[in-house]
């Protein structure tokens, strides 16, 4: 069965300063991989996704992740961050078969500080 | 504009009542799915559906049920017999044709906040 572990559910960064969200991935076969950002009382939105092209993702609002299959990680960054960066993050994997229904990480909440 | 409609937005449960969520979409997608999202938990699979009348369990099943008769719509009804009901639950939706580029594309729903009162 598959498996995501985010490293820390809680990150705070200065605004500014480079964002760095950890995520790893248990998995027999590489699956495709998700990052999602869901603000207070919201669904999910699409950060970015893997699916076996570029091993280096970019995303939206200036996030990118970048897939180690030797690490079997996805870590989610972004260079400067801003108070509008301030949500919980979800990593999250599909089989590429069976039910690809998506399975979550626990979630990691980024706080920026002024 | 196509999406995925939750409603209600909030809904307030008795204890021992069932009550049912309702999950539209007009994105002609082809499944659907409904999480359980708790504090500190991430997101729970409840159930999916890969297709219209069929449907199958995810990884916390039980208290819950589903239909799927129509492509668009996905109800999840939580039953008297889901002893901890109270949570925030996102319903999705994805393209599950073999060969279309859009596929593992989901789209998530704004949620229904259930509180046992």
């Amino acid at each position: 069965a598959q498996s995501v572990t985010q490293l820390g559910s809680h990150v705070s960064v200065s605004e500014g300063a480079l964002v760095l969200l950890r995520c790893n991935y248990s998995s027999s076969v590489p699956p495709y991989l998700f990052w999602y950002v869901q603000y207070p009382n919201q669904g999910l939105q699409l950060l970015l996704k893997y699916t076996s092209a570029a091993t280096l993702v970019k995303g939206i609002n200036g996030f990118e992740a970048e897939f180690k299959k030797s690490e079997t990680s996805f870590h989610l960054t972004k260079p400067s961050a801003h108070m509008s960066d301030a949500a919980e993050y979800f990593c999250a994997v599909s089989d590429r078969t069976g039910r690809r229904a998506l399975t979550f990480g626990s979630g990691t909440r980024l706080q920026v500080q002024p | 504009d196509g999406g995925i409609t939750q409603s209600p937005k909030y809904l307030f449960r008795k204890e021992g009542q069932n009550v049912t969520l309702s999950c539209e979409q007009n994105l002609n997608h082809d499944a659907m799915y409904w999480y359980r999202q708790d504090p500190g938990q991430g997101l729970r699979l409840i159930y999916y559906s890969q297709i219209v009348n069929d449907f199958q369990k995810g990884d916390i099943a039980e208290g819950y049920s589903v239909s799927r008769e129509k492509k668009e719509s996905f109800p999840l009804t939580v039953t008297s017999a889901q002893k901890n009901p109270t949570a925030f639950y996102l319903c999705a939706s994805s393209i599950d044709r073999p060969g279309d580029p859009r596929r593992y594309g989901y789209t998530f729903g704004s949620g229904t906040r259930l509180t046992v009162v």
